[in-house]
């Protein structure tokens, strides 16, 4: 069955440094890809997403680039601040349109000032 | 974006209870919820699908008995663990999901049974 496998965390960083958050999937076809964002005390939110091979999804900083040669969906950004603490998650749907979620473990991120 | 309101956001009850989780969507109408559940360090796991209205549809492995899933309007689901036991304790979060739009998530509830 469809399957998203996340790095696990916690995963601690100073303020400004690069963020890598890896992600790959196993899934026939031609999912769509996802990631959430979880603040604390908060309900998960549409970081950014991707619904073919090659696409970029883009969102406050963070970006992921579809790879359908790696089955990866890695999530990144280039100078995180103490905000982004928060638990990442990456998702994919094969059903187009039903939201029909299979996610990762989710990642803990802490950003240190 | 649309607001998903989940209560209560933790709650601790005696095993062979019940327990209600309330799933609401403030701003929107939701055609169809979802209900997740999530074990310590495992990923959200899908237990069952909800047309308002209608019977929910429960995945795999998931007892429809155990847990009683009501979605009698659009904007409210709800979830009711029946005769909780320890092995229930987990994560629970619903999300609402409009045709042509994104799911949006509720809060999340930790439930731990004692």
């Amino acid at each position: 069955g469809d399957s998203v496998t996340q790095m696990e965390g916690p995963v601690t960083l100073s303020e400004e440094a690069f963020l890598t958050i890896n992600c790959t999937y196993t899934a026939t076809g031609y999912p769509s890809l996802f990631w959430y964002v979880q603040y604390p005390g908060e309900g998960l939110q549409l970081l950014l997403k991707a619904t073919k091979a090659d696409d970029k999804g883009s969102n406050k900083g963070f970006e992921a680039t579809y790879r359908k040669e790696t089955t990866s969906f890695h999530l990144e950004k280039g100078s995180v601040q103490v905000s982004d603490s928060a638990v990442y998650f990456c998702a994919l749907t094969r059903i187009q349109g039903a939201q029909k979620l299979v996610f990762g473990q989710g990642t803990r991120l802490t950003i240190n000032p | 974006g649309a607001v998903v309101s989940q209560h209560p956001s933790r709650v601790i009850c005696k095993s062979g209870t019940s327990v209600k989780i309330e799933c609401r969507s403030l701003d929107f109408q939701a055609t169809t919820m979802f209900w997740y559940r999530q074990f310590p360090k495992q990923s959200l796991m899908l237990m069952a699908t909800s047309n308002e209205g209608s019977k929910a549809t429960y995945e795999q492995g998931v007892e429809k008995d155990k847990f009683l899933i009501n979605h009698a309007s659009l904007t409210l689901s709800t979830l009711t663990v029946t005769s909780a036991h320890p092995e229930d304790s987990s994560f629970y979060i619903c999300s609402g999901w409009v045709v042509g739009t994104e799911a949006f998530f509720g809060q999340g509830t930790r439930l731990t049974v004692v």
